[in-house]
């Protein structure tokens, strides 16, 4: 079945890296996405990848993708203040046309 | 980026009444909008797919005589919630294609049932 994975919570220190992993099932997997939820808002396309690639770096974020451990990971380098939200892990098959499915999303901290 | 609107971000109704929640692309034409719910600290799940001039397609579970959902054209899409309960009480979340890569998501409609 179709099941994503990401641990719930995440404290880093204002300036050092942050590091969210994420774990899928689907190895029909075709698109990996990561997306930004600050409270009460609606979600925030960070970034995506294909699921024939295994890194696509875009500014701060830095996506690794181990398609054969079926393992995702988000980097945010110098993480500040504003990084401070719910981060969601998802995939989907084929097209966008496709569902989305989401992972639990894990609340990133960031403490002075 | 392309933006998605949706109305109103927020509505409190008593039980037994109708809501309906608008979510429009404003600045893209989608064929293809999908509506999410999220209760409070868990994730989105997806509730329907809704393909612009045909019927929506429903994910197991979600049902289609309670959650209306109406696309009508290309940048409008909308879900009315018939009869409502507490338990319908929800953050609704929708989002619009425009790539095969990628969705658009709105700001979410906070629902909440008296």
């Amino acid at each position: 079945g179709e099941d994503v994975e990401q641990s719930l919570f995440l404290s880093v220190r204002e300036g050092d890296s942050s590091v969210i992993n994420c774990t899928y099932t689907d190895s029909s997997s075709t698109y990996l996405y990561w997306y930004k939820q600050e409270p009460g808002a609606g979600l925030q396309l960070l970034t995506y990848i294909f699921s024939n690639m295994d890194m696509k770096q875009d500014q701060r974020l830095t996506v690794l993708l181990n398609k054969k451990d079926k393992h995702l990971s988000l980097r945010i380098a110098d993480t500040q203040t504003g990084d401070s939200a719910i981060y969601f892990c998802a995939e989907s098959r084929y097209s966008s046309a496709s569902k989305i499915i989401f992972g639990s999303g894990t609340r990133l901290s960031i403490r002075p | 980026g392309a933006v998605v609107s949706q109305h109103p971000s927020r509505v409190i109704c008593k039980s037994g009444t109708s809501v309906k929640i608008e979510c429009r692309s404003l600045d893209f034409q989608a064929t293809t909008m999908f509506w999410y719910r999220q209760f409070p600290k868990q994730s989105l799940m997806l509730m329907a797919t809704s393909n612009e001039g045909s019927k929506a397609t429903y994910e197991q579970g979600v049902e289609k005589d309670k959650f209306l959902i109406n696309h009508a054209s290309l940048t409008l899409s909308t879900l009315t919630v018939t009869s409502a309960h507490p338990e319908d009480s929800s953050f609704y979340i929708c989002s619009a294609s425009i790539t095969k890569e990628t969705q658009y998501f709105g700001p979410g409609t906070r629902l909440l049932v008296l």
